[in-house]
Parts: C-alpha cells; sequence; structure tokens
C-alpha cells in the first residue's frame, strides 16, 4: 500500500496568492484529517471527515481556509487568500472504517511556505 | 479544555545515553495516553500507548507510565541509538470530547542522537 499521499510536498508562494493542497487517503479508509503544524502551536487539528462530509471544521483558523472531498479517495485543503502566519506543514491522516483515532495513517506532510 | 504539555526541545543525546522526555496532561475525564513519532520527513507514527491508570506502554526500547496521581506520560528510553533522532509528541485521547475520542497533541521534542 503506499500509503496517505500529499501533494505538494513542498511549496513556496507570495502573500495573497491560493494554495491548493491535496490528500489521497488509504484505500478503504473512511475517515480523514488535516492538521496544522507549527513551532509555536504544534500539531492542530483543523478539520475531519467521514465518510467525505465534513465533521468538524472548528480548527479551521478562518474563512480563508476551506477543505472538500469530492469522493473517497481525494481531499483539497485551499487557503485564498496566503498570508505569512500560514507558513507551516500540513497533514493529512486517515484511519480504515471502524478504526480509532489513535492509529491515524499520516502522510509525509506538505511543508508550506508564504512569503 | 483538554491538554498535553510536553518537555521543550530541542533535546541533543550521545548515543546509548539514557533519554526522558517529560509529559503531563489536563483532562475532564479519563483519557488514554500516546506517545507518536516523526521520522525525518515522514508523517507521525503510534509509538506506544496506555488506556489507563498505572499503564505501561512499551515499543523499540521506549517505555511510557501513566501516573494519574502527577498527570504524567514521561517518555523513556535507557540507551537511544542515532535511529532514534526524530520528533515525539505525546498526545491524549479523551473519550468525553466533542468528537468522542479527538487527539490532542502537544508541541513535539525535537530529538537529536549523536553517535
Amino acid at each position: 500500500d503506499a500509503g496517505v499521499i500529499q501533494s505538494p510536498r513542498h511549496e513556496v508562494t507570495e502573500m495573497g496568492q491560493e494554495v491548493t493542497l491535496r490528500c489521497k487517503p488509504i484505500s478503504g479508509h473512511n475517515s480523514l484529517f488535516w492538521y496544522r503544524q507549527t513551532m509555536m502551536r504544534g500539531l492542530e487539528l483543523l478539520i475531519y471527515f467521514n465518510n467525505n462530509v465534513p465533521i468538524d471544521d472548528s480548527g479551521m483558523p478562518e474563512d480563508r481556509f476551506s477543505a472538500k472531498m469530492p469522493n473517497a479517495s481525494f481531499s483539497t485543503l485551499k487557503i485564498q487568500p496566503s498570508e505569512p502566519r500560514d507558513s507551516a506543514v500540513y497533514f493529512c491522516a486517515s484511519i480504515p472504517t471502524g478504526g480509532s483515532w489513535e492509529t491515524q495513517y499520516f502522510g509525509p506532510g506538505t511543508r508550506l511556505l508564504v512569503l | 479544555g483538554d491538554s498535553v504539555t510536553q518537555m521543550e526541545g530541542p533535546v541533543t543525546l550521545s548515543e546509548e545515553a539514557f533519554l526522558t522526555i517529560n509529559c503531563t496532561y489536563t483532562a475532564t475525564g479519563y483519557p488514554s495516553l500516546f506517545w507518536y513519532v516523526q521520522y525525518p520527513g515522514e508523517g507521525l507514527q503510534l509509538l506506544l500507548k496506555a488506556t489507563k491508570a498505572d499503564d505501561k506502554g512499551s515499543n523499540k526500547g521506549f517505555e511510557a507510565t501513566y501516573r494519574k496521581e502527577t498527570t504524567s506520560f514521561h517518555l523513556e528510553k535507557g540507551s537511544v541509538q542515532v535511529s532514534d533522532s526524530a520528533v515525539y509528541f505525546c498526545a491524549l485521547s479523551d473519550p468525553e470530547g466533542r468528537n468522542n475520542n479527538d487527539m490532542r497533541f502537544g508541541a513535539g521534542t525535537r530529538l537529536t542522537v549523536k553517535p
């Protein structure tokens, strides 16, 4: 199994630009999570989906952030417009049907730098 | 709300040294406690866990004991190796949390082991 796949692995953009991060969960996993990791705040849950439906987006920092999961094998996290304070590593994770949160399978992350 | 506080890093040790990374938690219920490890360029992986007071989780030579009286879950290893160099995250899962077992992560502690 290829594991959780994220793209791009690295992204450098200028303030004000739109950024789209992509995630492909492991086949057969029905829950998907987006996290943000920074030195100051550690690892924060942004949003999670169950069966493609957003369940809790209370961690999304503001309206500039949006996430979608159009089907079971693909999700996007979009930042528009981006700001320097959005610079972080963004992780996607998934868990299998019936699995518990502790057994999340994490992707390698996307390192975002907003100049 | 529930939270986890872990020892700030970075921590630098020589090979075969003893490791302790402190972690304390705050929770209203009876959480499960976890340590995750993040190797360079990879996502988080579950290292060990303990689900009730006085339980000891162990894996790959690492151990942590769930201490309810001190609300702690310190990670220890008797003899570290260069391959243990990674970022370590303490986390808790609260079954009474708003999302029924959502995970709360500490900020992470970077460990570097020198030969």
